[in-house]
């Protein structure tokens, strides 16, 4: 069995600052680690994703995470956000062992201030 | 196009009325999810449909009904529910369900009230 731990449910940020969200995983086989974001009353949406090659994988709105085996990580981080960045991120992860539905962290928000 | 959509987008019912939440999506996806989220907390799966089959059930009470009429359309059958079922259903849906890690693609939800 698989799960995701994100141990911060919120961060509070100013704007243009650099933040980083933390993601752990356990899982005793391969993995696929995805990272979906939802905004105030919306759906889910595919921020970014790993599934092998580079460990360091890059959103279009300027958002990475840096897969870390030895670490168990997927740490999110964007170098300066801004207000609209103000969501909730979650990280989730799918493995190799059978279907591929997804187990989610609990979520962090992530409050971005002026 | 990574689009599914959603309807209604939001539905008030009583605990006696039978109404139906549908989602379409034309990616020629063949597996189908059904997820429900409570405020602050992350999405959990109800269903999962495979090539118009259920292949999953998430040990949904039987309130909730899925159908799967054909590739493109996964309808959530409601019927005396609970308020406590009060919540987002998302539907999803992914080029397969094979264990390959294929992205899962959601939809904006319908928000669901029971009084």
């Amino acid at each position: 069995a698989q799960s995701v731990t994100q141990l911060d449910s919120q961060v509070p940020v100013f704007e243009e600052a650099p933040v980083e969200l933390r993601c752990n995983y356990s899982s005793s086989v391969s993995v696929y680690l995805f990272w979906y974001v939802q905004y105030p009353n919306q759906g889910l949406q595919l921020l970014l994703k790993y599934l092998s090659g580079s460990t360091l994988v890059e959103s279009i709105n300027g958002f990475e995470a840096e897969f870390n085996k030895s670490q168990t990580s997927f740490h999110l981080r964007k170098p300066s956000v801004h207000i609209s960045d103000t969501a909730e991120y979650f990280c989730a992860v799918s493995d190799s062992s059978g279907y591929s539905t997804l187990t989610f962290g609990k979520g962090t928000m992530l409050l971005v201030s002026p | 196009d990574t689009e599914v959509t959603q309807t209604p987008k939001h539905l008030v019912m009583g605990m006696t009325n039978k109404k139906s939440l549908k989602c379409e999506q034309h990616m020629g996806h063949r597996a189908m999810y059904w997820y429900k989220q409570k405020a602050k907390k992350p999405p959990e799966l109800m269903f999962v449909y495979s090539y118009e089959k259920l292949s999953i059930n998430e040990s949904v009470p039987s309130r909730f009904s899925p159908e799967c009429p054909n590739s493109s359309l996964l309808n959530l059958h409601l019927h005396a529910l609970q308020p406590e079922d009060s919540a987002l259903y998302l539907c999803a849906s992914s080029q397969v369900i094979s264990s390959s890690g294929n992205t899962i693609y959601f939809g904006e939800g319908s928000w669901l009230t029971v009084v």
